[in-house]
């Protein structure tokens, strides 16, 4: 079974830099998991911000970047604003239109 | 812009039957494969299940494997979760969503909520 991995919470302070990752509990997260992002508040649905490992939504501010780090993907959030509080998953692709989301990650702004 | 507006939820007994509308507008419904993602109280998000474009393949997360059933209707620009023998762990919240690039989830709805509850 596919278990995707996140940090359950973390903490950044205003205009500050935060990464968010996401990992697989067995092997490597690559490009070819065409990893996504999304952000999901109270009470509205999530909101994609990066798919494709680094490609940025419509509309979806600039601080927020997408990479691979190491053997897992990454969020950046470079700026962090106060609105930026909110819960972050991400989700991997295993083919045939089958994804797999992660814990997902609290950040704090603070 | 994309529209994606789920309807269908309330409260249902352990065991019965309930039946998610998806309705889509501003994109070509039937070149673009669709999902559904539940997301229980104070859990994460969960993927529930995927239909190709045409209808022809569709994967559900195991645990719901016999028990859902997704479909879609292109000449009304639909989308449907079928869910049967429901329980109390099927409780959450129903997103359907657009399948973008790769297939992987880009446009969401506002969600149904489904209550399993005696």
């Amino acid at each position: 079974q596919t278990v995707v991995t996140q940090e359950p919470a973390l903490s950044v302070s205003p205009g500050g830099t935060v990464t968010l990752t996401c990992g697989l509990s067995s092997g490597s997260v690559s490009t070819s998991s065409y990893p996504a992002w999304y952000q999901k508040s109270p009470g509205q649905p999530p909101r994609t911000l990066i798919y494709t490992t680094n490609s940025r939504s419509s509309g979806v501010p600039d601080r927020f970047s997408g990479s691979i780090l190491g053997n897992k993907a990454a969020l950046t959030i470079t700026g962090a604003q106060a609105e930026d509080e909110s819960d972050y998953y991400c989700a991997l692709y295993m083919g045939n239109g089958i994804c797999v989301f992660g814990g997902g990650t609290k950040l704090t702004v603070l | 812009q994309v529209q994606l507006v789920e309807s269908g939820g309330g409260v249902v007994q352990p065991g019965r039957s309930l039946r998610l509308s998806c309705a889509a507008s501003g994109f070509t419904f039937n070149t673009y494969g669709m999902h559904w993602v539940r997301q229980a109280p104070g859990k994460g998000l969960e993927w529930v299940a995927f239909i190709s474009y045409e209808g022809k393949n569709k994967y559900y997360l195991d645990s719901v494997k016999g028990r859902f059933t997704i479909s879609r209707d292109n000449s009304k620009n639909a989308l449907y979760l079928q869910m049967s023998s429901l329980r109390p762990d099927d409780t959450a919240m129903y997103y359907c969503a657009k399948g973008g690039w790769l297939h992987i989830p880009d446009y969401w709805g506002q969600g149904a909520l489904v209550t399993v509850s005696s």
